[in-house]
């Protein structure tokens, strides 16, 4: 158990629908990650958060958004969801944000989109 | 943009052998992290080992150890004694600064699976 906690665990809704998916970090930590794992495209990271601010963002579509809460739980945001957007997504967490922090993952969320 | 290489898209080991796991990566940075994590079929990522570009011993971590040949751009992941239970997809990833904000991600390779039979 990496100590960092996602919900929903599996989530299945229809083409055109808005998801929130949840994280709660590590103790402590204050970076926290969204990454995106399918099939085609692989793992890839979607947005950076330490400490309330945005960070880093990477291939992360225009529908989809996140923010990191002042308890420091992050939510990520998947609208007008289409099929190709089903995947497993990840949220990780570090405590700092420089490059040699290790980033440990939760069990991701499941997104089917039907 | 930095980039991963896993040419192994699978692997088989005898159980109780050694196997390595090949990644080599491109970038042109000084400082970077190279990282290893461990998904199995249930899904969950798990962190295995990490090497600082500046370290100057390959990181140890039980059963795993990591080959760092910086020259080669080489960061091969080393299971000894391999068990059942190490059957597995492995990703190797290195930590990329971005562009924006003093972020960073981490840039993951497609990954090798690993079968271990008994």
């Amino acid at each position: 158990d990496s100590g960092v906690t996602q919900t929903p665990k599996h989530l299945i809704t229809a083409t055109g629908q808005r998801v929130t998916l949840r994280c709660s970090p590590r103790s402590g930590d204050l970076s926290v990650y969204w990454y995106q794992q399918s099939l085609d495209q692989g793992l890839q990271f979607l947005i950076q958060y330490y400490n309330g601010e945005e960070r880093a963002k990477g291939n992360i579509l225009e529908r989809f958004s996140a923010q990191q809460f002042p308890d420091l739980h992050s939510e990520l945001n998947l609208s007008s969801l289409e099929l190709g957007d089903s995947a497993l997504y990840f949220c990780a967490s570090s405590v700092g944000r420089d490059r040699g922090s290790t980033q440990y993952f939760g069990p991701g969320t499941r997104l089917t989109v039907l | 943009a930095q980039k991963i290489t896993q040419t192994q898209p699978g692997m088989f080991v005898q159980e109780k052998e050694a196997v390595t796991l090949d990644c080599t990566y491109d970038t042109s940075d000084q400082s970077y992290g190279l990282f290893w994590y461990k998904q199995p079929s249930s899904g969950e990522m798990i962190f295995l080992i990490y090497q600082g570009s500046y370290d100057e011993q390959n990181a140890t971590e039980g059963r795993y150890s990591l080959n760092f040949q910086k020259a080669r751009k080489s960061a091969n992941l080393v299971i000894s004694a391999s068990q059942l239970g190490d059957s597995a997809m492995y990703f190797c990833a290195m930590r990329e600064a971005t562009n924006s904000n003093s972020g960073y991600a981490l840039n993951f390779g497609k990954g090798t699976s690993l079968l271990v039979t008994p």
